[in-house]
C-alpha cells in the first residue's frame, strides 16, 4: 500500500526550513528519500533502516519512527536548488518479496 | 550522473505496437528495477531482477515483460501498446537485492503512444 506524504506542496523562501512527512500503514523495514526535478531522474537523498542505520548526504537529515511507521525529512536553510518533488519510498520486508513503494510526492518550491 | 544508462531517451510509437527499453546498471550492481511514472500515478514499481533472476513483481501488466541478461543489462518489453502506456519508464539498480541497499535511478525513457 502506498505511503502517504504530507504536505502535498510547500513554498519556502530561501533560507527557511521545511519538514516533509511520510507515513505507512504497514510495518517498515526501510524508508528511502529521493528528490526529483521535472522530467529528470529521482536523485537519492537518504535511506533509513529498521534498527537505526542511516545512509545519505551530509546536509540532509531524516528520522524514522519504526513504531509509528513514519519518517520525516528535514530540510534546513533551504536553497533554490532544493526545489523539486520529494518522494519517500517504503519497503516492508528485507526478503525476496519486498519492493519499494513510493508515495505521491511533496512539491517543494524555494523562492528568493 | 547515477551511472545507470537507459536507451532510448525518447520514443514515439503507435497503438498496438511493441517496443523494447534497455537498461545498463551501474558497474558492480546486480539488481535492476523497472518503474513507471505517469502524471497521475507517481512512481509505480513494475519488476525487479537480481543477477538474472526475477526477485519481485509489482503491478506489471501481462502485456509487459522484462529480463536480465548474463551481462546484467536488462530489457523491458512493452507490447500491444495503448495510449495509457504513455509514461516515463525508469530503470534503477543497486548492489544487492534487499531494500537495505541504495537504489540509483537512470534518466528514464519517455514513451509516447499515439
Amino acid at each position: 500500500q502506498q505511503p502517504v506524504q504530507s504536505p502535498q506542496a510547500v513554498i519556502l523562501r530561501e533560507g527557511e526550513d521545511a519538514v516533509i512527512n511520510c507515513s505507512s500503514s504497514k510495518a517498515l523495514y526501510s524508508v528511502h528519500w529521493y528528490r526529483q526535478k521535472h522530467g529528470e531522474a529521482p536523485v537519492f537523498l537518504m535511506i533509513l533502516l529498521k534498527g537505526g542505520e542511516q545512509k545519505g548526504h551530509e546536509k540532509i537529515s531524516a528520522s524514522f519512527n519504526e513504531k509509528k511507521q513514519q519518517s520525516s525529512l528535514y530540510l534546513t536553510a533551504s536553497q533554490l536548488s532544493y526545489s523539486g518533488t520529494y518522494f519517500c519510498g517504503t519497503g516492508s520486508g528485507a526478503g525476496t518479496a519486498s519492493k519499494l513503494t513510493f508515495g505521491t510526492g511533496t512539491r517543494l518550491q524555494v523562492t528568493l | 550522473d547515477s551511472g545507470v544508462t537507459q536507451t532510448p531517451k525518447h520514443l514515439i510509437t503507435a497503438t498496438g505496437q511493441r517496443v523494447t527499453l534497455r537498461c545498463s546498471p551501474r558497474s558492480g550492481d546486480l539488481s535492476v528495477y523497472w518503474y513507471q511514472q505517469s502524471l497521475d500515478q507517481g512512481l509505480q514499481f513494475l519488476i525487479q531482477y537480481y543477477n538474472g533472476e526475477e526477485r519481485a513483481k509489482g503491478n506489471i501488466l501481462e502485456r509487459f515483460s522484462a529480463q536480465q541478461f548474463p551481462d546484467l543489462h536488462s530489457e523491458l518489453n512493452l507490447s500491444s501498446l495503448e495510449l495509457g502506456d504513455s509514461a516515463l519508464y525508469f530503470c534503477a539498480s543497486s548492489v544487492g537485492w534487499d531494500l537495505g541497499n541504495t537504489i540509483y535511478f537512470g534518466e528514464g525513457s519517455w514513451l509516447t503512444v499515439v
